[in-house]
C-alpha cells in the first residue's frame, strides 16, 4: 500500500461541474502539498497546509490530520483547469522529503 | 522574485553515455534543492536533495549521482546511462527548513530524457 493515496485517478467532467480530488495518507506529517501538472510537464504549487482549510480563486484545499485526509475542490471547474493534480507530504523534523501521490489526472469538458 | 532554470529541456542520449543536468536558482540564497524523476506512467519519485554546498543526501541508490558545487546550483549527473534512466527530470528550490516548518517547494520546468 502507497504511503499516499489518490482518488480518483482519473476525473472527466463538464465544464462548470465542482471538482473534487481525494488524498488519503498513512504517515505523519508536518505538511501536505497539492501540486498542479500541465501537459507540458511542469509543475506548479497550488497549496501547502498543515490543519484547516486554504482557499485561492476558484481552488479549495482541506485536509483533518486526525482523518489523514485532504480534499482539493474546485468550483466553477474551466478548460483550463484540465491537468494533473498531485498530492504530497511531507514527514517530520528536518525529513526534507516529500512523498507523493501517483497523480488524478483531471480533463474538464467544454 | 526567484526563478529556477532547468537545462535542457529534452535530451535523447544512447545506453551507456554520460550525463549531466544542470538546475540554477536565481533571487534566493541558501535554498534547499531536489531532483525528482517522473518515469512514464509513475508519480514523482525523489532522487537527490541537498541542504548546502557539497551536502547531498541520496534517496534512491541507482546509477545517477547529484553535486552542489555553488549555492544555487545543482547537477544531476551519470556516467553510464540505462534504459530505465528514461523520464521527466525536474528540479526544485525551497527555502531551508528549521526544525519542523515546512515551506512550498518551486519546481522548474523539468528535461525529458530518452535513453534510447
Amino acid at each position: 500500500k502507497n504511503e499516499v493515496e489518490q482518488s480518483p485517478q482519473n476525473l472527466t467532467a463538464q465544464e462548470g461541474e465542482f471538482i473534487t480530488i481525494n488524498c488519503s495518507y498513512s504517515v505523519g506529517i508536518s505538511a501536505l502539498h497539492w501540486l498542479q501538472q500541465h501537459p507540458g510537464g511542469g509543475i506548479v504549487s497550488l497549496f501547502m497546509l498543515s490543519s484547516g482549510k486554504k482557499k485561492h480563486g476558484r481552488l479549495i484545499a482541506t485536509i483533518n490530520i486526525q482523518e489523514k485526509h485532504s480534499s482539493l475542490h474546485i468550483t466553477a471547474s474551466h478548460p483550463r483547469d484540465s491537468a494533473v493534480y498531485i498530492c504530497a507530504v511531507r514527514g517530520f523534523f528536518g525529513n526534507e522529503k516529500l512523498t507523493f501521490g501517483t497523480g488524478t489526472r483531471l480533463t474538464i469538458i467544454p | 522574485s526567484q526563478t529556477i532554470h532547468q537545462w535542457p529541456a529534452t535530451l535523447v542520449q544512447p545506453v551507456g553515455s554520460p550525463l549531466s543536468l544542470e538546475c540554477t536558482v536565481e533571487g534566493t540564497s541558501n535554498p534547499n534543492l531536489y531532483w525528482y524523476r517522473q518515469a512514464a506512467g509513475r508519480g514523482l519519485q525523489l532522487l537527490f536533495y541537498s541542504v548546502g554546498i557539497g551536502q547531498i543526501s541520496s534517496e534512491v541508490p541507482q546509477n545517477l549521482s547529484a553535486s552542489r558545487p555553488q549555492d544555487r546550483q545543482f547537477i544531476l549527473s551519470s556516467k553510464k546511462l540505462l534504459l530505465s534512466d528514461s523520464g521527466f527530470y525536474l528540479c526544485a528550490w525551497s527555502v531551508r527548513a528549521s526544525g519542523a516548518r515546512s515551506y512550498e517547494q518551486y519546481f522548474g520546468p523539468g528535461t525529458r530524457l530518452t535513453v534510447t
